[in-house]
C-alpha cells in the first residue's frame, strides 16, 4: 500500500529565506507526483506536476524535484514571502488500479515578515 | 481560467439530517473525484467517476453516502443521515481522461461541513 510522508509537519521561517519541503513515498511505481498549496479553509491549488519520467519542474520561485528510485521529492521555495504561508501537500498517483491520488498530511509553512 | 465549481461553500447541519453537495468539473474533463479531508490530514478519495460510471467507490460509506453523475458532467454527493464524524472538508476534483494522470487533478474550493 502506497504511503506518503511529509517532513516537517510545520515550518516557520523569516521572510526572504530559501526553504525546502520534503516528501517521501514507499512505492516507486507512480505515474506522477503533484504538489499542492492549501490556504486555511480553502481548496487545493495545484503548484507543480512532475511526471515519473521527469526529474524536476519549475514555476516562478518554485522548483520541485523527483527521485523516483529513492521515493523522494522536494519542493524548493526561493526568497520566501509572507504570502507563501499555507499548507503544502504532496500527492502521488500510483500505477495500476483507479486514478486515486495518495496524499501526505502536509507541511504547514509560516513566513514571518 | 477554467475552474472546478462547488456549492455550497459551507454547510452546518444537525446529526440525522440529510445534506447534499454539488460539483461542476472543468469543461471537457471526463473524470471526476470526490475526496474527504479531515482537519490536519490529507484528502482521501470517496468516489471516482469516469463519465457517468463509478470507477472506484471502495472508500464510500454506502450505508449513508451516495454519489451520482447522471449526465456525465456535474455531480452530487449526498449524506443521509449525517453523523458527527462526517464533519470535514469535501473536495471535488476533475482530470482530463488521457494517459493516466498525465494532466494532473484540479480541485474546487471545497464544501466545509459541520455536523452538530
Amino acid at each position: 500500500k502506497q504511503e506518503v510522508t511529509q517532513i516537517p509537519a510545520a515550518l516557520s521561517v523569516p521572510e526572504g529565506e530559501n526553504l525546502v519541503l520534503n516528501c517521501s513515498f514507499t512505492d516507486s511505481a507512480i505515474y506522477n507526483l503533484q504538489w499542492f498549496r492549501q490556504d486555511p479553509g480553502k481548496g487545493l491549488t495545484s503548484l507543480l506536476l512532475i511526471q515519473s519520467s521527469q526529474r524536476e519542474q519549475t514555476s516562478g520561485r518554485l522548483n520541485a524535484s523527483l527521485d523516483k528510485s529513492s521515493g523522494r521529492s522536494t519542493l524548493y521555495i526561493a526568497a520566501s514571502q509572507p504570502g507563501d504561508s499555507a499548507t503544502y501537500l504532496c500527492a502521488v498517483l500510483p500505477q495500476g488500479g483507479s486514478e486515486k491520488l495518495v496524499f501526505g498530511k502536509g507541511t504547514k509553512l509560516t513566513v514571518n515578515p | 481560467e477554467a475552474e472546478v465549481a462547488q456549492s455550497p461553500r459551507y454547510k452546518i447541519t444537525e446529526k440525522s439530517q440529510a445534506v447534499a453537495f454539488w460539483c461542476d468539473p472543468i469543461s471537457g474533463h471526463a473524470t471526476l473525484y470526490w475526496y474527504r479531508q479531515i482537519l490536519g490530514q490529507g484528502p482521501e478519495l470517496l468516489v471516482q467517476f469516469q463519465d457517468e460510471s463509478v470507477v472506484d467507490d471502495s472508500q464510500l460509506p454506502k450505508d449513508r453516502f451516495s454519489a451520482e453523475r447522471l449526465k456525465g458532467v456535474d455531480s452530487t454527493l449526498k449524506i443521509q443521515p449525517a453523523e458527527l464524524g462526517d464533519s470535514a472538508m469535501y473536495l471535488c476534483a476533475s482530470s482530463f481522461a488521457g494517459t493516466s494522470g498525465s494532466m494532473g487533478q484540479f480541485f474546487g474550493p471545497g464544501t466545509r461541513l459541520t455536523v452538530l
